[in-house]
């Protein structure tokens, strides 16, 4: 049972372009979301995160945005560069009973 | 500051063996959590230790095992190995008692099974 899911497994995007990475979860009691990325060889480093009470948050070129209703979180990157080429995850957390879930990644790959 | 540093990075065993992974977390961090990576399958959750005590725990058979010790310190054992067990384990490290807070990962251990 995949409570977050991430159903496209690669984007491709022009550099300068914005990239759009999209994320659905089942589970009602998530309530803290995040994103990571992951360069091959290496673990995941955490990118940008947002709490269930608010429905954006902005650092830089990254913007989460998070609807409730919909279930459904998407990471925004504007502009687009290549070295974000990378596998990104998001991750929901039920503050309850500590437990941190992921997505199953996508690839993003920024075309020069 | 060092970050989570885990041991050996790759690992070369075959069917019916048991294989030790080790991580020593940032220092500081007493959360440590386990993480199974496979092409397709994303991060799947193994188990959390929190202070010594499995605080979490996922949907892994009993061949999957850990501890942690009192310097934060974490073991993960895997015996009678198959094929299917063949992929990158990621641990990571979290601030103490914290909820929200981000994982720091190591770079991790390839696990290849023949």
């Amino acid at each position: 049972d995949q409570q977050v899911k991430q159903n496209s497994p690669s984007l491709s995007v022009q550099e300068g372009r914005i990239s759009i990475l999209n994320c659905d979860y089942t589970n009602s009691m998530f309530d803290y979301f995040l994103w990571y990325k992951k360069y091959p060889a290496e673990g995941p480093t955490f990118l940008i995160s947002i709490s269930s009470i608010k429905d954006k948050n902005e650092d830089g070129r990254f913007t989460v945005f998070l609807n409730k209703s919909a279930k459904h979180l998407s990471l925004h990157i504007v502009p687009s560069q290549p070295g974000d080429s990378a596998v990104y995850f998001c991750a929901a957390i039920d503050s309850g009973t500590y437990k941190y879930i992921f997505g199953t990644g996508t690839r993003l790959k920024v075309l020069a | 500051k060092a970050g989570v540093t885990q041991t050996p990075r790759y690992l070369i065993k075959t069917r019916g063996q048991q294989v030790t992974l080790s991580c020593s977390p940032i220092s500081g961090h007493r959360s440590v959590s386990w993480y199974q990576q496979t092409p397709g399958q994303g991060l799947q959750f193994l188990f959390e230790y929190f202070s010594e005590t499995q605080r979490n725990k996922g949907n892994f058979p009993g061949r999957f095992s850990g501890r942690q010790f009192s310097n934060s310190r974490s073991e993960m054992n895997v015996s009678t190995l198959e094929l299917g067990d063949s992929a990158l384990y990621l641990c990571a490290s979290s601030l103490p008692g914290a909820t929200n807070e981000k994982l720091f990962f190591g770079s991790g251990t390839q696990l290849s099974v023949l």
